[in-house]
């Protein structure tokens, strides 16, 4: 089967760096999204791995290791508006539709952040 | 460039009812992908459409069904509505969620339909 697991709830103080962890078990895996959401609102697209090591994109760095299953979101610099779930994707082949791509979210990791 | 839009955003049906949402996609993007969101479940997979053809599937009962027209807009309908469809529904566009993966697969969210079944 496929299974993505994250932390639920992390905390963390304003100004300090937070990373926040997702492992995997999929099948066909063809790369892996971090999203950012807000209470109430849409996803917004953080980031993007394929291929092993670190992407990074201003504050937000993500992290891939493929043969161990295993991504983090890094957040430097921590911002009181950076408080929101943070949702690791998972794009695999579906195999059985036609080898077309489709996303696995993970439950997502709920951050808080604290003056 | 206007983002993906959803209508409505909000809905109240009661169980037996049927529902009927919407989805327009940024423009140029085919792929029109739902998600049905829960705070128990997460975001769950319901189905993904490109060029008017459902590629891909979630497991989800046969009520949950979908279309997409010539122009990338797409509508998702839930039939007999039952008390556990109360979702936040998201739809999702991309230029291509193909099978060469890359960038070009990186979907954009609407703000969602939040649907409550009474």
């Amino acid at each position: 089967g496929q299974n993505i697991d994250q932390p639920t709830e992390m905390t963390a103080t304003e100004g300090a760096i937070v990373q926040i962890n997702c492992t995997y078990q999929t099948s066909g895996f063809n790369g892996l999204f971090w999203y950012q959401q807000h209470a109430g609102e849409a996803p917004t697209f953080l980031s993007y791995n394929v291929l092993d090591g670190l992407e990074e994109k201003g504050r937000f760095s993500s992290f891939l290791s493929r043969s161990k299953g295993y991504s983090y979101l890094l957040l430097k610099e921590l911002q009181m508006k950076d408080s929101a779930s943070y949702l690791c994707a998972v794009r695999v082949v579906a195999m059985f539709s036609g080898g077309y791509n489709k996303l696995i979210f993970g439950a997502g990791t709920r951050l808080a952040v604290h003056p | 460039k206007a983002g993906v839009t959803q209508t409505p955003r909000y809905l109240i049906k009661t169980r037996g009812q049927q529902v009927t949402l919407s989805c327009s996609p940024i423009s140029g993007h085919r792929s029109v992908s739902w998600y049905q969101q829960t705070p128990g479940q997460g975001l769950q997979f319901l189905f993904e459409y490109f060029s008017e053809t459902q590629r891909n599937k979630g497991n989800f009962p046969g009520r949950f069904s979908g279309r997409q027209f010539s122009n990338s807009r797409s509508e998702m309908n839930v039939s007999t509505l039952e008390l556990g469809d109360s979702a936040l529904y998201l739809c999702a566009s991309s230029l291509e969620l193909g099978k060469a993966g890359g960038r070009t697969d990186t979907q954009y969210f609407g703000p969602g339909t939040r649907l409550t079944v009474l």
